[in-house]
């Protein structure tokens, strides 16, 4: 079993739908959770972070942590075509080097 | 603006070469991370430094080099040794002190492609 779980899609939605993009993971020392958007042949762009169990809004998005589930999602609201990409989790453990574990990737793709 | 740039954005190979690929960030980072993206394999780390003058292997760094003298930049070297070097890699920083220290950064990437 992976350390991060993540279902690389397609997940295909129309505009405007709510989308839920899930990670499960199986390492308890997990802290900090973060969430990255990559468009195609570009880096990662870091989305929304946290720490911990708990909800976390910016904008559109909503981070959701459940620890005791060890199940981690990203919702995103009034999803549009440019949010059309592929989501990353990663997590790590505090102290030390803070080396993420990143899942593997979730393809979305939000048609008009 | 503050920023990671990675050069060139596409290389090419030939068999038996060594390439350098280039990483500089202006964002005072101290941690710089190197990583290979192969479609459908997530992320795999390569190296990583945590101070100038020294790194550390990663998960697969069997075929590649890196060098950290100076803060600011932390060059990749893919050697004639790595026997499937055609991927796209990121390069990464992190801020070692302060809120956030536990989030990366990512640069815009390079595609190699061996010939």
């Amino acid at each position: 079993q992976k350390e991060v779980e993540q279902d690389p899609g397609p997940l295909s939605v129309p505009e405007g739908a709510i989308v839920s993009l899930n990670c499960t993971y199986s390492n308890s020392a997990f802290q900090y959770f973060m969430w990255y958007r990559q468009y195609s042949r570009k880096g990662p762009e870091l989305l929304m972070y946290t720490y911990s169990s708990g909800n976390k809004e910016d904008g559109r998005f909503t981070a959701q942590v459940d620890k005791s589930s060890k199940y981690i999602s990203l919702f995103i609201r009034d999803s549009q075509p440019s949010d059309s990409a592929t989501y990353l989790c990663a997590m790590s453990g505090a102290g030390g080097s803070y080396i993420p574990t990143f899942g593997r990737g979730t393809s979305l793709i939000v048609h008009p | 603006d503050g920023g990671i740039t990675q050069s060139p954005k596409y290389l090419f190979r030939k068999e038996g070469q060594n390439v350098t690929l280039s990483c500089e960030q202006n964002l005072n980072h101290d941690a710089m991370y190197w990583y290979r993206q192969d479609p459908g394999q997530g992320l795999r780390l390569i190296y990583y430094s945590q101070i100038v003058n020294d790194f550390q292997k990663g998960d697969i760094a069997e075929g590649y080099s890196v060098s950290r003298e100076k803060k600011e930049s932390f060059p990749l070297t893919v050697t004639s040794a790595q026997k499937n070097p055609t991927a796209f890699y990121l390069c990464a920083s992190r801020l070692t002190r302060g809120q956030g220290t536990y989030t990366q950064y990512f640069g815009p990437g390079t595609r190699l492609t061996v010939l």
